[in-house]
């Protein structure tokens, strides 16, 4: 089937304004990721979903920011009051189970790139 | 220290050579091991995985994991101008969900 996808492919808004990017992760898997790239950086994770577990929210960086999951489908990610520094390529995962093994393999989103003016 | 270690690079191979990409994690209870190429402002796309030491061959590209050594590789037969790339080397801990990622090795193969 489809990949994961992303919306919108790019988004541009002035600071302190509320942003709300959208995953649809492939048909059927489990666990959905979400990681932040800054520009020349590596991948910074963010929120972790597992089926119907309660997520790992230990990478999101502040209280501004937020998730959410409708079941085992699209995810939103939600950046409230924008700073200039949140600037990156937000990028969406997901894979079969999430729990280990040769299925666990994480397939990427085209990104969703936020510029904070 | 990081948990996974990439050498930043660039790494410059001529066109036709081997590249060969290091990692090195410091959780010795890792299990899974990816590698991900990701071009220019693209997203990460998967290579190639490894669970067992040793080596596995996929086409041009073998991966080689040493736990003992805490040691990932990746080996890149005849390289491609195509091949030029950041190369992410992306490591988990088994029962667990969360990837470490390496910062990423830019990749250089000239024509």
């Amino acid at each position: 089937g489809a990949g994961v996808s992303q919306s919108p492919s790019n988004k541009v808004t002035e600071k302190g304004k509320d942003v709300e990017l959208r995953c649809d992760p492939i048909s059927g898997h489990t666990a959905l990721y979400w990681y932040r790239q800054r520009l020349g950086q590596g991948l910074e994770f963010l929120i972790y979903f597992q089926g119907n577990s309660a997520p790992d929210k230990s990478g999101l960086p502040s209280d501004r920011f937020s998730a959410e999951r409708t079941g085992e489908s699209v995810s939103t990610l939600t950046i409230q009051r924008t700073q200039q520094e949140d600037s990156a390529v937000y990028l969406c995962a997901s894979s079969l189970a999430g729990a280990g093994g040769p299925w666990e393999t994480q397939y990427f989103g085209p990104g969703t790139r936020l510029l904070v003016l | 220290q990081k948990e996974v270690e990439q050498n930043s690079g660039p790494l410059s191979v001529p066109e036709g050579a081997i590249a060969s990409l290091n990692c090195t994690y410091s959780d010795r209870v890792s299990q899974s091991f990816f590698w991900y190429r990701q071009y220019s402002g693209k997203s990460p796309e998967l290579i190639m995985s490894i669970y067992s030491n040793g080596d596995k061959e996929d086409g041009r590209f073998t991966a080689q994991l040493n736990k003992a050594s805490q040691y990932v590789s990746l080996l890149i037969r005849d390289s491609q101008p195509s091949d030029s790339a950041t190369y992410l080397c992306a490591v988990m801990t088994s029962g667990t969900y969360k990837y470490i990622f390496g910062t990423g090795t830019r990749l250089k193969v000239l024509a």
